[in-house]
């Protein structure tokens, strides 16, 4: 493709309910990355991809949020029962690999909990 | 902890003139470097980077400089248009690592005409 995709572009929920959100990496990017961004601040990392190796899960900030990535392309991050403070703009990106730090970020998905 | 820091949450410059937006590091294990700029409703898109075995780099109007003694980085635009109003935002990374970026808080210039 000829960029990052994410969907839905905008999502708005009730607190508690899960929602789960969509990213198409650039075709051939094996490295994928979710951060998000929340009013104000600066992005935070939250999940990494690489082929077939272990995701890097650190920057998750509760157990809430869980992410998959099937078939080594689309990526699919969830957050389960949501909370107010979970209303951010959730950014992913795609990179060639991890050596390669240009990473190229789709347009995010801003969700807002109510 | 915030490791990579920008102070200034908004710069104005003229038309025509330098803009500079600098970028503060605490963690000495970071070796790469990347600005990226952000448009309203938009991804962020990579501008510059440097490597920490370089001091500058430079690509048509943007430089960037990396002073590692100091912990410190700047993105000079030179000649400022008012296209380059967005928000920057800094970020860092280990080699080696994941390749996860460490962003700062960004900031807003407004280049006015």
């Amino acid at each position: 493709g000829a960029g990052v995709s994410q969907s839905p572009s905008n999502k708005v929920t009730e607190k508690g309910k899960d929602v789960e959100l969509r990213c198409d990496p650039i075709s051939g990017h094996t490295a994928l990355y979710w951060y998000r961004q929340s009013l104000g601040q600066g992005l935070e990392f939250l999940i990494y991809f690489q082929g077939n190796s272990a995701p890097d899960k650190s920057g998750l900030p509760s157990d809430r949020f869980s992410a998959e990535r099937t078939g080594g392309s689309v990526s699919t991050l969830t957050i389960q029962r949501t909370q107010q403070e979970d209303s951010a703009v959730y950014l992913c990106a795609s990179s060639l690999d991890r050596v390669m730090n240009e990473q190229f970020f789709g347009p995010g998905t801003r969700l807002t909990v109510l | 902890d915030q490791q990579v820091k920008q102070n200034s949450p908004s710069l104005s410059v003229q038309e025509g003139r330098i803009s500079i937006l600098n970028c503060d590091y605490t963690n000495s294990m970071f070796d790469y470097f990347l600005w990226y700029k952000k448009y309203p409703a938009e991804g962020p898109t990579f501008l510059i980077s440097i490597s920490s075995i370089k001091d500058k780099n430079e690509d048509g109007r943007f430089t960037v400089f990396l002073n590692k003694s100091a912990k410190h980085l700047s993105l000079h635009i030179v000649p400022s248009q008012p296209g380059d109003s967005a928000v920057y935002f800094c970020a860092a990374s280990v080699s080696g690592n994941t390749g996860k970026l460490i962003f700062g808080q960004g900031t807003t210039l407004q280049v006015k005409p």
